[in-house]
This record gives C-alpha cells, sequence and structure tokens, in this order.
C-alpha cells in the first residue's frame, strides 16, 4: 500500500511569488490533514479535511493560504503571494474515516524556501 | 489551549544503552491521547506509540515504552536496548478526544553513538 505522497519534496521561490503543495493521501482516507513545521519550532496544524469538506481550518495562518480537496482524493495548498515567514516545512497526513481510533499517517513533507 | 513541552532539543545515547525522552503537556480535558512520532533523517514521519489517557497500564511497543503520569501530566519515552536505526527526531503530540488534529512539542533529535 503506497503511503501518503507530497510533491513537490522542496521549493525554493521569491518573495511574492505563488507556491502550490500537493498531498496525496493513502487511498481510502478520508482524513487529510495540513501541518507546518517552522524552522526549529513545532508542527503546528493548519487544516483538516473529511472528504472534500473542510471540518476545522483554525490553524490556517492568513488569506495568503489556500487549501483545497476537490472531489475527495488529493489536496492542494497554494500560498500567494508567499511571504519570507512562509519557509518551513509542510508536511500532508491522512487516517481513515473513524478518527477517534486513528492514527495520522504522515508524508514526507515539502521542504519551502521563501527568499 | 493545549500545549506540549519536550525540553530536551538533543540527546545522545550508545548503542544497546537506554534513553528517556521527555515530554509534559498541559490540559484542562480528561479524555485525551498521547502520542510518539519519529521522523528518521530525510524520511517521514512515523508513529512510534500511542496512550489513551484513559488507560492507566503505560503503552509498550516492543523496545519502546512509555512513563505516562496523568496527574503530573507527564509522558516519556523509553528506548530499550538502542540501535543506529532509532536515530531520528522524535516529536511528541497530544490529541483532544473531541478534536483530531495534533498538538506537537518541538522535537528532541536522538543520536546513537557506537
Amino acid at each position: 500500500e503506497a503511503g501518503v505522497t507530497q510533491f513537490p519534496s522542496h521549493s525554493v521561490i521569491e518573495k511574492g511569488q505563488t507556491v502550490t503543495l500537493r498531498c496525496d493521501p493513502i487511498s481510502g482516507h478520508d482524513n487529510l490533514y495540513w501541518y507546518r513545521r517552522v524552522m526549529g519550532k513545532e508542527i503546528k496544524f493548519l487544516l483538516h479535511f473529511v472528504k472534500e469538506s473542510k471540518q476545522d481550518e483554525s490553524g490556517m495562518p492568513n488569506n495568503r493560504f489556500l487549501a483545497e480537496r476537490t472531489g475527495g482524493t488529493y489536496s492542494t495548498l497554494k500560498v500567494q503571494p508567499a511571504e519570507l515567514e512562509d519557509s518551513g516545512v509542510y508536511f500532508c497526513a491522512s487516517s481513515q474515516v473513524d478518527w477517534n481510533q486513528e492514527t495520522q499517517y504522515f508524508g514526507p513533507g515539502t521542504r519551502l524556501l521563501v527568499l | 489551549a493545549q500545549t506540549v513541552t519536550q525540553s530536551q532539543p538533543e540527546m545522545s545515547v550508545q548503542e544497546a544503552e537506554t534513553v528517556t525522552l521527555s515530554c509534559t503537556y498541559d490540559t484542562s480535558e480528561s479524555d485525551y491521547y498521547l502520542f510518539w512520532y519519529k521522523q528518521p533523517p530525510s524520511r517521514q514521519m512515523i508513529l512510534v506509540i500511542r496512550q489513551e489517557a484513559y488507560k492507566q497500564q503505560n503503552a509498550t511497543e516492543n523496545r519502546f515504552s512509555v512513563n505516562f503520569q496523568k496527574a503530573a501530566k507527564s509522558f516519556s519515552l523509553k528506548i530499550s536496548d538502542s540501535q543506529l536505526g532509532d536515530a531520528a527526531m522524535y516529536f511528541c503530540a497530544y490529541r483532544s478526544g473531541t478534536a483530531s488534529k495534533l498538538t506537537f512539542g518541538t522535537g528532541t533529535r536522538l543520536q546513537v553513538t557506537l
């Protein structure tokens, strides 16, 4: 069974540019999460999808971040325009429907550097 | 809001020895779950062990065990017979019983030496 995959693995962009990160969850997982780790700090929750619906987006930092999950399969996280403080590692995780017993399976992350 | 604190940014252990990683958390909830995740260099994060707060018995997974002290809000990870493959970043995480998002600590980088 394929794990959670993320693309790209690395991205270097200039301030003001747009970047789109993609996450493919494990097949059959309805729950999809985005997290972010800024250098040296804790991993922070961004948002949670259940299928195509946003269940919790309380961690989204501002309206420069837009997450979508059309069709309830893969998800994209767009940052537009990117700022220096957006640099970090963006993790995606997925889990099965019964989240009370869930294990969240993480992808390898996308390392974003904004110059 | 819940917080998770890992006070050891780096730890080192010799192969075959035992090491304990510390984690404390703050919550007013009674129903919650605690996790230890491991992220090896350049690889994805995997779950090492989980503990349900309502269970008094400490969770164990092979060489990995926890010391869960609910009253003290402490959740340390003990790695016995350390192996080179245990070298990784270890993250402690909390999840409320009523929400699915994880709250992480800042991580502890574990080195395993020969």
